[in-house]
């Protein structure tokens, strides 16, 4: 079966850090470009961040620029964001979502919750 | 930037109606770089069409997609209940890969 699971999300303060992970399964996830998209509550899709196949280019919201970092582990089928200087617009539930090419998303993970608050 | 704005922001239509979903991008997108997803509450987007035209593995094709340039439509043949949803619109063909707001499909 064909799986994204996403892991990390959680409460944290305003001004904190968290890593976001997602590990895929059931396909080739180093073919995969991948992505993070964030959706707020009752907010529609927002674009986060995307990552090709081998690293070599990384993209960034302009919202998030400076703050996230998107990163994998081909090794380890696995995709993160590691985000800093949280504020409440970031919360937001966090999908992961491959892309088998260019960057439309054929597959989603079910997402992770992340709420900054004091 | 390329913003993408979709219309209506909702549709009320009966099942067995057709339904008509725009996106507009304010530049033109290359190679029809547009995607198309449809969300269901409390579940992850799912891909329809990609490439302005292209369903999606599994996806009925009571879903079509066309267009080109600026202009691009999601059109759902013989509405079924289960169409109902909030559908949104990607472009692909620079950063940032920006979606629309999305447009909401009520079934009456």
């Amino acid at each position: 079966e064909v799986q994204l699971v996403e892991s990390g999300g959680g409460l944290v303060k305003p001004g904190g850090s968290l890593r976001l992970s997602c590990v895929g399964s059931g396909f080739t996830f180093n073919d995969y470009n991948m992505n993070w998209v964030r959706q707020a509550p009752g907010k529609g899709l927002e674009w986060v961040s995307s990552i090709s196949s081998a690293s070599s280019y990384k993209y960034y919201a302009d919202s998030v620029k400076g703050r996230f970092t998107i990163s994998r582990d081909n090794a380890k089928n696995s995709l993160f964001l590691q985000m800093s200087s949280l504020g409440a617009e970031d919360s937001a539930v966090y999908y992961c979502a491959g892309s088998a090419w260019y960057f439309y998303m054929g597959i989603w993970g079910k997402g992770t919750t992340v709420t900054v608050s004091s | 930037e390329i913003v993408l704005t979709q219309s209506p922001g909702t549709l009320s239509l009966s099942p067995g109606e057709r339904a008509t979903l725009s996106c507009r991008t304010s530049q033109s997108v290359s190679s029809n770089y547009l995607a198309w997803y449809q969300q269901k509450p409390g579940q992850a987007p799912r891909l329809l069409i990609y490439g302005s035209s292209n369903r999606a593995t599994g996806i009925p094709d009571r879903f079509s997609g066309s267009g080109s340039g600026t202009d691009f439509t999601l059109t759902i043949s013989r509405l079924e209940p289960e169409d109902c949803a909030v559908y949104y619109c990607q472009q692909y063909s620079s950063s940032p890969y920006s979606f629309g707001q999305g447009a909401r499909l009520e079934i009456k």
